[in-house]
């Protein structure tokens, strides 16, 4: 089975709704990673974050290592945020592999 | 500036042919890795180093070499390509094994 579950697959939201994003992880993990992937390819580290809740302007992301769980929202969304968001876990910090989930795709509409 | 430089952005190879694809970081950063991303497939790891030396792979065929010729270097060299290896590579890095990592801004192959 999938060890990275990442729903919804698929989102569209009118520009300044607020949007939830979910990551789940079938096993235990030491740490995990948002992204933001650009429409062209490109990938942006949106956050690090190992547990607890971070804040980087509009976006919020919390994760609760022991429930295996992480969450990304997005508040009053702009037409530019639209792309596709990743989340990743990492099981052992001794090699830094990343399990990346499918990724749920956005589309912000005016 | 980039501080993560993967040369070139777009190759397109000859089935059987060896390519290799490059990585620099200029981060300062001790971990580099490679991910592919397929067409309809997540991201996918497929090695990882640490002060150059090998720490993971997850890469099936032998075919995939990674080439560390300086800390902040980490190529990937491909042979006897097939149409199955067109993807995006991506080279990451980060500070250590188990930190953020930042990826570079892929290379685009395409098998024909």
């Amino acid at each position: 089975g999938q060890q990275v579950q990442q729903s919804p697959a698929s989102l569209v939201l009118q520009e300044g709704e607020n949007a939830e994003l979910q990551c789940n992880f079938s096993t235990s993990l030491n740490s995990m990673q948002w992204f933001y992937q650009r429409p062209e390819g490109s990938l942006v580290s949106l956050f690090y974050n190992p547990s607890g809740t971070k804040q980087s302007g509009r976006l919020t992301s919390t994760t609760v290592i022991k429930e295996r769980r992480s969450s990304l929202h997005i508040s009053s969304s702009q037409i530019t945020d639209s792309g596709t968001y990743l989340c990743a876990m990492e099981r052992s910090s001794n090699t830094g592999k990343l399990t990346f989930g499918d990724g749920t795709v956005l589309t912000v509409k005016p | 500036d980039p501080k993560i430089i993967q040369k070139p952005k777009y190759l397109v190879a000859v089935t059987g042919s060896e390519k290799i694809l490059i990585c620099e970081q200029y981060l300062g950063h001790n971990a580099m890795y490679w991910y592919r991303q397929s067409a309809k497939k997540p991201l996918e790891f497929m090695f990882s180093y640490s002060y150059q030396k090998l720490m993971d792979n997850q890469t099936a065929s032998s075919r995939f070499q990674p080439q560390s010729s300086k800390k902040n270097h980490l190529d990937l060299q491909i042979t006897a390509l097939k149409p199955d290896d067109s993807a995006t590579y991506f080279c990451a890095s980060s500070q250590d094994p188990g930190n953020e990592q930042y990826f570079g801004p892929g290379t685009r192959l395409t098998v024909l």
